[in-house]
């Protein structure tokens, strides 16, 4: 199994919205609607942010959301915020019952 | 609350076998809702699914890491365990342990982690 293609780096200022992509294949992201988002801070451990797609976790801030469309996830992040900065990966299921991760994509807030 | 405590042996030699435990309290890891999973993450690089255990005992493993990992778990100690054998210097990273939401398909709970350096 592959990793899931993540651009490597995305860029924005302080109050614009950008997008992540996630491309996987019909075996995993096409196949399932549950993709997860994972926000990580250098020396920190990854926080999820998204599950099933579209879901956030409870308290979370409604400026993520999640998206899918045939092969490709989506996160986005509006309004961003100095504090968005960081590593952003996605995950899916994939076969034989397995997770696969995304290669990661670095978020700076200009 | 749950939290989760990876602990382990942070250097390693080539060829040897790396052991790691991740503790669990505030939750059991005979809950039936959920796996108990391993990630990596090499230094500089992104994150890699190792395996996961089923309360059942049933596990699920990386395929490109199949024949050289193993996870178990000790319900009486609440823990549950990575062995990773042969390994190299490729597997030096921080090493992850997670609570897998297996219905909703993600990691819903991680611990800090632990750097495990393998070098000669």
């Amino acid at each position: 199994q592959s990793a899931l293609t993540q651009p490597a780096t995305v860029s924005g200022s302080p109050g614009q919205s950008i997008t992540i992509s996630c491309t996987g294949s019909s075996s995993d992201v096409g196949r399932y609607n549950l993709v997860s988002w994972y926000q990580q801070h250098p020396g920190k451990a990854p926080k999820v942010i998204i599950y099933e797609g579209t879901k956030r976790p409870s308290g979370l801030s409604n400026r993520f959301s999640g998206s899918k469309s045939g092969n490709t996830a989506s996160l986005t992040i509006s309004g961003l915020q100095a504090e968005d900065e960081g590593d952003y990966y996605c995950c899916s299921p994939g076969s034989s019952d397995s997770m696969i991760f995304g290669g990661g994509t670095k978020l700076t807030v200009l | 609350q749950l939290h989760l405590q990876e602990s382990g042996p942070g250097l390693l030699k080539p060829s040897e076998t790396l052991s790691l435990t991740c503790s669990v309290s505030g939750d059991s890891v005979s809950n039936d809702n959920y796996y108990w999973g391993w990630i990596r993450q090499p230094p500089g690089k992104g994150l890699e699914w190792l395996g996961s255990v089923y309360f059942r005992g049933t596990t699920y493993y990386n395929p490109s890491l199949k024949s050289r990992v193993a996870i178990s778990r000790d319900t009486s100690r609440e823990q549950f365990s990575l062995k990773l054998n042969s390994v190299t210097a490729a597997d030096t990273a921080v090493y992850y342990c997670a609570r897998h939401d297996g219905s909703r398909e993600h990691f819903d709970s991680w611990g800090q982690g632990t750097l495990v350096t393998v070098s000669s």
